[in-house]
């Protein structure tokens, strides 16, 4: 059984450009979550996907944006990238939308 | 809005001493997790608490889980080296489909 991958592993972007990031759930799994967490602090929840549907967002500009796909990864697109988006970005997969989720290993994004 | 609250923030410890670190949540909550995080790594899963009374063990590290309280707590029995990482704890409610994370304990272990 394959776990939850992510792609790229490190990112380095340039203030106002735009990046996709990737995420490939788990086998069985139709539920993406993505976490944003900045340097020093804890996961911060930026949204979740359920059978290619936005089902909850947290505090997160329109700016940040995603998709789901009928195979259940999903990408991350960031427009117009901000210093302060320099983060690791998790994306974890359920069961379905309640289950434990399970996190992959990160896609490390520095902006400059 | 569910918060979470982990203290302490930083716990510095020596080999073979025990300590715990607590985890305050501020609603009703349908799972609390730990995890485990080493620097510049992704999360790993220590354990899942789903009921009032809960406790779970894994090597020197116990996690107990009090509803009524809002409070869980991770136990260190005589502490190693090995185990100096960030711990976070983090919890969901039906609701929200959502993990919400503690600020994390970052701890480290010294000879």
């Amino acid at each position: 059984e394959t776990g939850v991958t992510q792609s790229p592993t490190h990112l380095i972007k340039t203030r106002g450009q735009q990046v996709t990031l990737r995420c490939s759930s788990q086998s069985g799994h139709n539920t993406v979550s993505w976490y944003q967490q900045a340097l020093g602090q804890g996961p911060q929840f930026i949204f979740q996907y359920y059978r290619e549907e936005e089902n909850g967002r947290g505090n997160f500009p329109p700016r940040f944006s995603g998709l789901q796909f009928p195979n259940y990864s999903s990408e991350l697109n960031v427009n117009a990238l901000e210093l302060d988006d320099s983060a690791l970005y998790l994306c974890a997969s359920s069961l379905n939308r309640i289950d434990e989720q399970y996190f992959g290993p990160g896609t490390r994004l520095t902006v400059t | 809005e569910l918060k979470v609250e982990q203290n302490p923030l930083f716990l510095s410890m020596q080999e073979g001493k025990n300590y715990t670190i607590y985890c305050n949540y501020s609603t009703t909550s349908d799972r609390l997790y730990w995890y485990r995080q080493d620097p510049g790594k992704s999360l790993e899963s220590l354990f899942v608490l789903l009921s009032n009374g809960a406790v779970k063990q894994e090597g020197r590290l116990m996690a107990s889980l009090d509803t009524k309280a809002r409070l869980s707590t991770l136990h260190i029995t005589a502490a190693v080296h090995d185990l100096s990482a960030t711990y976070f704890c983090a919890v969901d409610t039906s609701d929200t489909d959502k993990l919400i994370f503690g600020t994390g304990t970052r701890l480290q272990v010294f000879p």
